[in-house]
């Protein structure tokens, strides 16, 4: 198994457009989770999936954000009109259940200019 | 809600020496979990320790040990023999009962390991 695999690895894009992201979890896995990372800080929660179903969004997440995971296997988060401040590094983890260790991609960073 | 705080935004060790990095946390839950990961630059995050809170033992993982004050709210990681390779951004976090993957994460603690 090659883990949590997340691309594209950087996004350039301008102020308004839309940018997809894509995460693939390890495969045995029914959990994953998106977070956002900025610059010097720690990772903030903003939704996460069991199989398809996606259970729980974060404020953060706003009606511009909307997350997919068709089938229960690959995950990809949309970013609409995109805007300076949702630069950031954006991470996906994914885990076996509940109460597995959650396994980290390498984050796809996104820079709107 | 649930809140970690990491009061060393850095943090150095010589080569062989032990440093400790802090961690605080505030809850109302009874059942949950603290970790600690290690973010090296450009890498992914890699989980370095857990702690049950239901478990009084200090949980150790080869040269990573915690010391875990449930009272005072604390969650302390202790790095021995430190070796470069150590050297990375790391991340206190918090889980609820739940599910171990939803994460609420501190600041961070830039660690630099001198030679």
């Amino acid at each position: 198994d090659t883990g949590v695999s997340q691309n594209p690895r950087h996004k350039i894009t301008k102020r308004g457009q839309n940018v997809t992201f894509r995460c693939d979890p390890i495969s045995e896995h029914n959990r994953l989770y998106w977070y956002r990372q900025t610059l010097g800080q720690g990772p903030e929660f903003l939704t996460y999936f069991q199989n398809e179903a996606q259970l729980e969004k974060s404020r953060l997440l706003s009606d511009r954000f909307s997350a997919e995971r068709p089938k229960g296997s690959f995950s990809t988060l949309e970013i609409q009109r995109t805007e300076q401040g949702d630069s950031a590094m954006y991470l996906c983890a994914s885990s076996f259940q509940g109460r597995g260790e959650a396994f980290f991609g390498q984050g796809t960073r996104l820079t709107v200019v | 809600a649930q809140t970690v705080t990491q009061s060393q935004p850095e943090m150095s060790v010589q080569e062989a020496e032990t440093v400790t990095l802090s961690c605080t946390y505030d809850t109302s839950e009874s059942d949950y979990y603290l970790f600690w990961y290690k973010q090296p630059p450009s890498r992914q995050m890699i989980l370095v320790i857990r702690q049950e809170a239901y478990k009084q033992q200090n949980a150790t993982e080869n040269r990573f040990s915690v010391n875990f004050q449930k009272a005072a709210k604390s969650f302390s990681l202790k790095i021995s023999d430190s070796q470069l390779g150590d050297a990375a951004m790391y991340f206190c976090a918090y889980a609820g009962g739940t599910s171990y993957g939803k994460l609420t994460f501190g600041q961070g603690t830039i660690l630099t390991v001198h030679p």
